[in-house]
């Protein structure tokens, strides 16, 4: 099993740019996570999903946006990128209750907004 | 909101030793606390995590506590070795919620 896969690894974008971070999993997970981490701040959820077809706003959603048209896929978008969406992305996923069960992470998505 | 803060921001320890690493949360509610370890270039991964029916739970060289009622939550490393060094996360989070709260991380660095 590959687990959590994230593409692409790094990105540049010009500010106003758009993008979609992908994250996959193949371990039948319901519950899935996008997690942004940034020096001193630890990790913040921008959005997540408790299942196909279903999105949820996290603690810091401005500015993105997400998908879950299939259950092993879940999409991160930025419309029109900022200099503050500069960060590391993390993508999550879990089986079952409601945050109170191991998240596996995937390796991350580095960006950079100029 | 639920808030976790996360002390000491770095520690630095000779291989050998013990490390400490303590959080605090402010949901009373919150009844599950994970922590994770972040390796250099990778995601974090659930190293022990304990339920709020628990004290204390332990798994080798590491140990979590907790203390309910002063609401606060400690991760213990013994007889540390180099390949401990990382960063580490202590959450929270509540069975009404979805969500982990994480704190702002500790930078561990094992000296040999």
């Amino acid at each position: 099993n590959a687990g959590v896969t994230q593409t692409p690894k790094f990105r540049v974008l010009k500010t106003g740019q758009s993008m979609t971070l992908l994250c996959a999993q193949d371990m039948n997970h319901e519950y899935m996570y996008w997690y942004r981490q940034d020096p001193g701040m630890g990790l913040r959820l921008i959005h997540y999903s408790v299942g196909e077809g279903t999105t949820a706003k996290g603690e810091v959603p401005d500015g993105y946006n997400v998908s879950r048209l299939k259950k092993q896929n879940f999409l991160l978008g930025l419309e029109s990128a900022a200099p503050s969406q500069t960060s590391v992305y993390f993508c999550a996923s879990s089986y079952d209750r409601r945050g109170q069960e191991t998240q596996y992470f995937g390796p991350g998505t580095r960006l950079l907004v100029l | 909101g639920e808030n976790v803060e996360q002390h000491p921001s770095t520690l630095s320890v000779q291989e050998g030793d013990s490390a400490v690493i303590k959080c605090t949360y402010s949901d009373s509610a919150s009844n599950y606390f994970p922590w994770y370890k972040q390796e250099l270039g990778k995601g974090p991964q659930l190293i022990i995590d304990i339920r709020s029916n628990v004290g204390e739970k332990k798994d080798q060289r590491i140990a979590v506590t907790l203390n309910k009622t002063a609401k606060h939550f400690s991760l213990h490393i013994t007889e540390t070795q180099p390949e401990d060094s990382a960063v580490y996360f202590c959450a929270a989070s509540k069975g009404s919620s979805y969500k982990l709260i994480f704190g702002s991380g500790t930078r561990l660095l094992v000296r040999p």
